[in-house]
């Protein structure tokens, strides 16, 4: 059972225009909702987390909105650059149950100069 | 660099064959978390440690084992392997157990059975 769904699957954007990437989560008890970032050949980076008691959540060019209601979050990431080219995984967690990461598929990420 | 150390980066064996995976935590970090990355499966938690006691399974193969030392450093023991077990096998770090607490990945090892 995938938990955490996320779209699209792959996204193009052309520099300094803005990556949408959304996620959906099932399990209500979710409580820690990260963002990771990964290059060709490394393991996935923490980029930004939000939890659920607050709607937005913005650090320089990465706002994660999040939607309590309807079980939904996503990433926004503003003025887009080449350099951000890289699969971004949405993930949940519980926080008292262990903390370990239900992720979604991953979106690959191109952004055109 | 995260400060995660996974060893070794490439492993390439054959099927039915046995090999350990080893990851270093980051210092001073008691938990450490495995994770499988697949084409087919995404990445897929399989198990947790903490302070060298499990914690927590996902889903992680009855051939597949894990361990953490007293040294806190955690080696991932996958056997028979079957052509499907290629992937990415990333371990994580972070310094407690809950609390949404930052996870820290290693930069993986690639495993190819052949």
């Amino acid at each position: 059972q995938q938990q955490v769904k996320q779209s699209p699957q792959s996204l193009i954007v052309q520099k300094g225009g803005i990556s949408i990437i959304n996620c959906a989560y099932e399990n209500t008890a979710f409580d820690y909702f990260p963002w990771y970032q990964q290059f060709p050949g490394k393991g996935p980076a923490l980029l930004i987390a939000i939890r659920p008691d607050v709607s937005e959540k913005k650090e320089g060019r990465f706002t994660i909105s999040f939607n309590k209601s309807a079980k939904q979050f996503s990433l926004h990431i503003m003025d887009s650059q080449p350099g951000d080219s890289a699969t971004y995984f949405c993930a949940a967690s519980i926080s008292n149950a262990g903390n370990m990461l239900t992720f979604g598929g991953g979106t690959r990420l191109m952004v055109k100069p | 660099d995260s400060g995660v150390t996974q060893t070794p980066k490439h492993l390439i064996t054959a099927t039915g064959q046995r090999v350990t995976l080893r990851c270093s935590p980051r210092s001073g970090d008691l938990s450490v978390y495995w994770y499988q990355q697949s084409l087919d499966q995404g990445l897929q938690f399989l198990i947790q440690y903490y302070n060298g006691e499990e914690r927590a399974k996902g889903n992680i193969l009855e051939r597949f084992s894990a361990q953490q030392f007293p040294d806190l450093h955690s080696e991932l023991n996958l056997s028979s392997l079957e052509l499907g077990d290629s992937a990415l096998y990333f371990c994580a770090s972070s310094a407690r157990t809950g609390g949404g607490t930052e996870a820290f990945f290693g930069q993986g090892t690639r495993l190819t059975v052949v």
